[in-house]
């Protein structure tokens, strides 16, 4: 099951409404989850299940999707969410990511 | 809470055989299945395969035919074996835990390694 995530970059301020999409080549049901990563660091699972928070996220991060279309949102940008977001499948083996969404300072 | 610790070297000449190991603390190896995930410089995530305790395994088609993946319970660590690499394997490899083929709705790789870098050249 091929992620196509858009756009592959974006430049935003804090403060701003930022949203990612991931578009999956066949149905998966709910099974989607968002990782957020730093440079130099592991993914951190931020959203499960499409819509779930993983405890200790902050509620400022939302996902919403179900079947082929997910958006990963981030309500209002924060200095500290500056990063790379990834979107994985978790509906069938092998499990896939999405190419990677990198977050800017604009 | 449970770490996992990638340990390996990082150079690795073309045609040889890449191997890494993972070291769960802090928690057990049983009952859960693990996997190997990568990252080459400055690309997406590529799931390797991953091990249930018992042994079980399941690969990327995509890289299966030199792929091994082991696991020692005594050790608390599973490993990753990597054959005839070449340039194309330089990577970050992670070790993580997998949500396995069972999980229903609540599935998801919660716990990684922090990573190490493997370069294959001459």
């Amino acid at each position: 099951i091929q992620l196509t995530q858009s756009p592959s970059s974006l430049s935003a301020s804090v403060g701003d409404r930022v949203t990612i999409t991931c578009r999956a080549s066949q149905g998966i049901s709910s099974y989607l989850a968002w990782y957020q990563q730093k440079p130099g660091k592991a993914p951190k699972l931020l959203i499960y299940a499409a819509s779930t928070l993983q405890s200790g996220v902050p509620s400022r991060f939302s996902g919403s999707g179900s079947g082929t279309d997910f958006t990963l949102t981030i309500s209002s940008l924060q200095p500290e969410d500056f990063a790379t977001y990834h979107c994985q499948q978790l509906n069938s083996y092998p499990l896939t990511f999405g190419g990677g969404t990198k977050v800017e300072i604009k | 809470q449970v770490q996992l610790q990638e340990s390996g070297p990082g150079l690795v000449k073309p045609s040889e055989t890449l191997s890494l190991s993972c070291t769960v603390s802090g928690g057990s190896v049983s009952n859960y299945y693990w996997s190997w995930i990568r990252q080459p410089p400055g690309k997406g995530l590529e799931w390797i395969g991953y091990i249930y305790y018992s042994g079980s395994t399941n690969f990327n088609p995509s890289l299966k035919s030199r792929v091994t993946i082991s696991v020692d319970t005594s050790k608390n660590q599973f490993s990753l074996r990597l054959s005839s690499v070449t340039a194309a394997d330089t990577a970050v490899y992670y070790c993580a835990r997998d949500p396995g083929p069972y999980c229903s709705g609540d599935c998801y790789s919660d716990i990684w390694g922090q990573g190490t870098g493997v370069t294959v050249s001459s």
